[in-house]
């Protein structure tokens, strides 16, 4: 099956940094998501993004597809922005054949 | 719209008992798959389904059944619980077309003793 490496695994960082959260793939994907584990568990999704760049206030997100691998990038960070951020991939678009998902950045930001 | 929904948020079970996890969503959506998380480890794949009557097995299905009689409800049963069942379960749901975004549900943190 295909395989997802998130890196770095922990990252701790004051507020108002920015970061760079990296997530490689082993295989041609069709799918790619970013996900946001809040501290209470709750996962909320950032990027539908299988290739391209999207933005959405703080964070953006690039996909190089041809390249296996995306970036997440989180700027002017906040002590809201803490928790787990997870990539997940599959080979179908539609994500009909479910989610592969990476282990996770742990992200800490400190006020 | 409610979205995703699980019940019950906690749940302890002795070795050997059957439990069904419920799980519906209210967005029409024709994707639905359950996960489990445990502890370091990102979400593995248990079940997932393409539309009612249709289901198959994703990375760590053993000690697991799912039927999808509706739309809308997609319940995981376990048959004989086991302690290495204890985890973290999430259910999700995506539309086939269009946004494919995967919505989640709260979880069900299962303990077996």
């Amino acid at each position: 099956g295909i395989q997802v490496e998130q890196s770095p695994p922990d990252l701790i960082l004051q507020e108002g940094a920015n970061s760079t959260l990296r997530c490689n793939f082993s295989d041609s994907v069709n799918n790619l998501q970013w996900f946001h584990q809040n501290p209470w568990g709750q996962l909320i999704n950032l990027f539908y993004i299988p290739s391209g760049t999207k933005q959405n206030g703080r964070l953006s997100a690039t996909t190089v597809a041809t390249e296996r691998y995306s970036l997440l990038y989180i700027s002017s960070s906040q002590t809201t922005d803490s928790g787990v951020y997870f990539c997940a991939v599959s080979f179908l678009g539609g994500g009909a054949d479910g989610l592969t998902f990476g282990k996770g950045t742990h992200l800490i930001i400190q006020p | 719209n409610a979205g995703v929904t699980q019940t019950p948020k906690f749940q302890v079970l002795k070795t050997g008992q059957s439990m069904t996890l419920q799980c519906a969503q209210d967005m029409n959506h024709e994707y639905m798959s359950w996960y489990r998380q445990d502890p370091g480890m990102g979400l593995r794949l248990i079940h997932y389904s393409v539309g009612a009557g249709i289901t198959d097995q994703g990375e760590v299905p053993n000690g697991y059944n799912v039927s999808r009689s509706t739309t809308e409800d997609f319940p995981l049963r376990l048959l004989s619980a086991a302690p290495s069942q204890t985890s973290v379960y999430f259910c999700a749901s995506s539309w086939r077309e269009e946004t494919y975004e995967q919505y989640f549900g709260p979880g069900t943190r299962l303990t077996v003793t």
